[in-house]
């Protein structure tokens, strides 16, 4: 199993810009997550999603957008990018019994 | 989500040294997770605690959660290299949600 994987790596927005981060997991997990980490910081939640067509606000969701539309795939996208939304972004999955599993992230900067 | 306070924010030792992070909440939680987080890397689940008072080894970690449920612990052990990063606690609420303490980033001198 692949676990849950992320693309692109790393990418660079100009102010203004959109871009869609994707995230997939194989494990068949219902439960799939969004986070934000700043640099020293602790992880916030973006936007979460019980099941495939099921999605919420986490903590701190404006500027974002999700989709949900099959179990496996749960994108992000950015509409008019700010410097403020660089940082470095977390997919994570679970099974419901609230151990998530992540992602190796996406570093994003905005300029 | 359930807020926790994690202490010490930063944390330098000798390698050999022991170390130990606190996450303290106002509210009883139902369970708790630790993860570690190395340096430009991605969390990783270390372990769940449940049971009032349970302890919970892996090696030379040391896992506790106290008898009320509003702490929690993790102790190293003549610590290494390798347990360099950041450690969270992230209490969980009955539901299928986590709130991510702030983490402490422990810094190991060889």
């Amino acid at each position: 199993n692949a676990g849950v994987t992320q693309t692109p790596k790393f990418r660079i927005l100009k102010i203004g810009q959109s871009m869609t981060l994707q995230c997939a997991q194989d494990m068949n997990h219902n439960y799939m997550y969004w986070y934000r980490q700043d640099p020293g910081m602790g992880l916030k939640l973006i936007y979460y999603s019980v099941g495939a067509g099921i999605t919420d606000k986490g903590e701190v969701p404006n500027g974002y957008n999700v989709s949900r539309s099959t179990t496996e795939d749960f994108p992000l996208r950015l509409e008019l990018a700010a410097p403020s939304q660089t940082s470095v972004y977390f997919c994570a999955s679970g099974g419901g019994g609230e151990t998530q599993y992540f992602g190796p992230g996406t570093r994003l900067l905005v300029l | 989500g359930q807020q926790v306070m994690q202490i010490p924010q930063y944390q330098h030792v000798q390698e050999g040294e022991d170390f130990t992070t606190y996450c303290n909440s106002s509210t009883t939680l139902s369970n708790i997770q630790w993860y570690k987080q190395r340096p430009g890397g991605h969390p990783v689940f270390l372990i769940q605690l449940v049971k009032s008072g349970e302890v919970k080894k892996q090696k030379r970690l040391t896992f506790q959660f106290g008898e009320a449920k509003k702490n929690s612990s993790l102790h190293i052990t003549a610590t290494q290299t390798t347990d360099v990063g950041t450690y969270f606690c992230a209490p969980g609420a009955g539901s299928y949600q986590l709130t991510f303490g702030k983490g402490t980033k422990l810094s190991v001198i060889p």
